[in-house]
């Protein structure tokens, strides 16, 4: 139980473009969900928490008109990354919360490269 | 701002040696978590802890919650290659998880 997938693996788009990324929750329903975004060998970094029927939260320093999220159902999640530049290249990770205490289980990774 | 930092950062050692990653922060968390991740996947869960003291173990891995749930430690045992990758703990509070900084272990045959 608690798989979580996302798609695409990876993308590369030229600059200017919107990207979207899907984020699904696939035997269970999640009313919250979160984005992180990873550079080689570092930890994760919160971009922002997607909650069902209502507006994602945005971590400082992330700017939301860029990174649009949806989260329009209990099993999906999405962020479009708009207007994308290279220094938006990275690897873009979901996950969902699950469980009392929470746990948090990750779809496998959307490596997204700007040209 | 980091909350919670694991060290060592980095970790090279040979098949068969043992050890000891650890997450440390001035913060109280309800629970904490232990993930791996290998290269180009997301992370993994690999326990949960939740009582101060309390002690997991999977395998060849050990898991310790500190007394005061402000810390935890992952010790691996004889380690094997497959255990390479990036190991990252994180504390739960309320609705709130903080990732720790990340230890990247290398694992030579």
């Amino acid at each position: 139980g608690a798989v979580v997938s996302q798609h695409p693996s990876w993308v590369i788009c030229k600059s200017g473009t919107s990207v979207k990324i899907e984020c699904r929750s696939l035997d269970f329903q999640a009313t919250t969900m979160f984005w992180y975004r990873q550079f080689p060998k570092q930890s994760l970094m919160l971009m922002a928490t997607s909650n069902e029927g209502s507006k994602a939260t945005y971590e400082q320093g992330v700017e939301k008109d860029k990174f649009l999220i949806n989260h329009a159902s209990l099993t999906l999640s999405t962020l479009t990354v708009t207007s994308a530049h290279p220094e938006d290249s990275s690897f873009y990770i979901c996950s969902a919360r699950v469980g009392a205490p929470y746990e948090q289980y990750f779809g496998p990774g959307t490596r997204l490269t700007v040209t | 701002t980091q909350l919670l930092e694991q060290s060592p950062q980095f970790l090279s050692i040979q098949e068969g040696e043992n050890l000891t990653v650890y997450c440390n922060s001035s913060s109280v968390f309800s629970s904490l978590q232990w993930y791996r991740q290998e290269p180009g996947e997301g992370p993994v869960l690999l326990v949960t802890v939740v009582t101060g003291g309390e002690v997991k173990k999977l395998k060849r891995l050990t898991f310790q919650f500190g007394d005061a749930r402000k810390d935890s430690s992952l010790h691996i045992t004889a380690a094997q290659p497959g255990d390479t990758g990036l190991y990252l703990c994180a504390g739960g509070t309320g609705n709130q998880f903080y990732f720790g900084t990340g230890t990247s272990l290398t694992v030579i045959p």
